[in-house]
């Protein structure tokens, strides 16, 4: 079963940092692109950034309200997907989720990982 | 950006009856490759997202058929052919053409 499990959430302060975890099973870690969503409480769905495989060049994208701040990566040997993010803002208070790149961007979810930033 | 519009954003429906949501984006989704990657999105209450539909008409894995997705270029269309109750939710329809990916606001979808 293809499984997304997204870890690392917590309660920050305004200009700290907080790493995600994403850990993947069921699939080719190594061989998908992946990306973060984010959804702030009550709200729609805000893509956060994706990053390509190693065959795919590797490369990382991101939304211009993180660009700077936030970086994804990838251990393809732990099969876990990181968002490091810096800076954190009163804005960036939402549920992270991870999903697989398949046939859309969005074919498998996680449960999600709730950030706080606040005072 | 591409901006992606939904009407109507709020669909009380009665069960058994058909159910229909738009999707208009502002740039055409085609890509360089041919495809065009439009995809709709289901969230039930106190759940992460799920795919339903891919490539404007694809169901993806384990979606029921009562589902059906039409369109091309900037129009797009999800159908529900008879509502069930467990198809309460909020739907969403989502770009991954052009970066930045974007998603539409998202269409609340209950019961009369």
């Amino acid at each position: 079963e293809v499984q997304l499990v997204e870890s690392g959430g917590d309660l920050v302060k305004p200009g700290g940092s907080l790493r995600l975890s994403c850990a993947a099973s069921g699939f080719t870690f190594s061989n998908a692109w992946m990306n973060w969503v984010r959804q702030a409480p009550g709200k729609g769905l805000e893509w956060v950034g994706r990053i390509k495989s190693k065959t795919g060049g590797g490369t990382t994208d991101y939304a211009v309200p993180v660009k700077g701040r936030f970086t994804i990566s990838r251990d393809d040997s732990k099969s876990t997907l990181f968002l490091q993010m810096n800076s954190l803002e009163t804005e960036d208070t939402a549920i992270y989720y991870c999903t697989l790149n398949g046939g859309s961007a969005f074919d498998i979810w996680g449960q999600g990982t709730r950030v706080t930033v606040s005072s | 950006d591409i901006v992606m519009t939904q009407t109507p954003l709020s669909s009380p429906v009665t069960l058994g009856q058909p159910a229909s949501i738009s999707c208009r984006s502002s740039q055409s989704l085609v890509h360089s490759d041919g495809n065009t990657y439009f995809s709709w999105l289901q969230q039930r209450p106190g759940q992460p997202p799920r795919l339903l539909i891919y490539l404007v008409s694809k169901r993806f894995s384990g979606v029921p058929d009562r589902f059906s997705g039409s369109g091309a270029g900037t129009d797009f269309t999800l159908k529900i052919s008879r509502v069930e109750a467990e198809d309460v939710g909020v739907y969403y329809c989502a770009q991954a053409t052009h970066l930045p990916f974007t998603f539409g606001p998202g269409t609340k979808v209950d019961i009369k």
